[in-house]
């Protein structure tokens, strides 16, 4: 079965620090994806990034850039220069071999000003 | 429209009453997907469509949940004779294709039960 586990219920960064929110998976699938979803207090949930496993180079959107450690199914999302903006929970999300999302229970981010 | 919408926004039910709940995907959306958002949780699976066909239905906590898409477009997912263990944020997803290939599934803004 899948799991996805998030460690941090909840994490801090001052504005134009850098944070990095964790997550960790199990599979038992060779093909898989995985994501991260930020839901602002509106709750329409986003995505912010999108890893294919089989792809070795951490991918990167901007100011977000995943740490995707496959041999120690690690997916850890990294925020540099933290905005306001960017206070939501985030969800860790794996994809493997059907439909089904199988989320994590998410890290709520606060970003002091 | 331009993304994933729902209706109500929040509900307010009598344990007993039956709801009905609405999600119109983005136009073109082959793929439909309905979570369950408790408090404090992440959304787990309900239920998926393939345009009208419901593929997989495995993820419904109990035969009181009855989730419909007839025209493959706009979906309804009715609870008959709510419990207060109902109460929680059920969200709509909606991708372009069949989601086996890491499609992005885009969601609606949840409609809010609670059953007093």
């Amino acid at each position: 079965a899948q799991t996805v586990t998030q460690s941090q219920p909840e994490m801090s960064v001052q504005e134009a620090e850098t944070v990095t929110l964790s997550c960790t998976y199990d599979t038992s699938e060779s093909d898989y994806y995985l994501f991260w979803y930020k839901q602002p207090p509106s709750r329409q949930m986003i995505l912010v990034i999108r890893q294919e496993a089989y792809k070795q180079q951490n991918a990167t959107e901007n100011r977000f850039s995943v740490n995707f450690q496959k041999a120690a199914k690690s997916f850890s999302l990294k925020i540099s220069d933290s905005q306001l903006g960017d206070a939501a929970m985030y969800f860790c999300a794996s994809l493997s071999g059907t439909y089904k999302y199988i989320f994590g229970t998410g890290t709520r981010l606060k970003v002091l000003a | 429209g331009a993304g994933v919408s729902q209706s109500p926004r929040y509900k307010v039910a009598k344990r007993g009453q039956d709801v009905a709940l609405r999600c119109d995907p983005i136009s073109g959306h082959v793929s439909l997907f309905w979570y369950q958002q408790a408090l404090g949780q992440g959304p787990e699976f309900l239920t998926y469509f393939q345009n009208e066909a419901q593929l997989d239905k495995s993820g419904l906590p109990s035969d009181r949940f009855f989730a419909e898409r007839p025209e493959g477009s706009v979906s309804t997912l009715k609870i008959q004779r709510t419990q207060q263990e109902d109460s929680a944020v059920y969200l709509c997803a909606s991708s372009l294709v069949r989601s086996s290939g890491g499609d992005e599934q885009f969601f609606g803004p949840g409609t809010r039960l609670t059953v007093l």
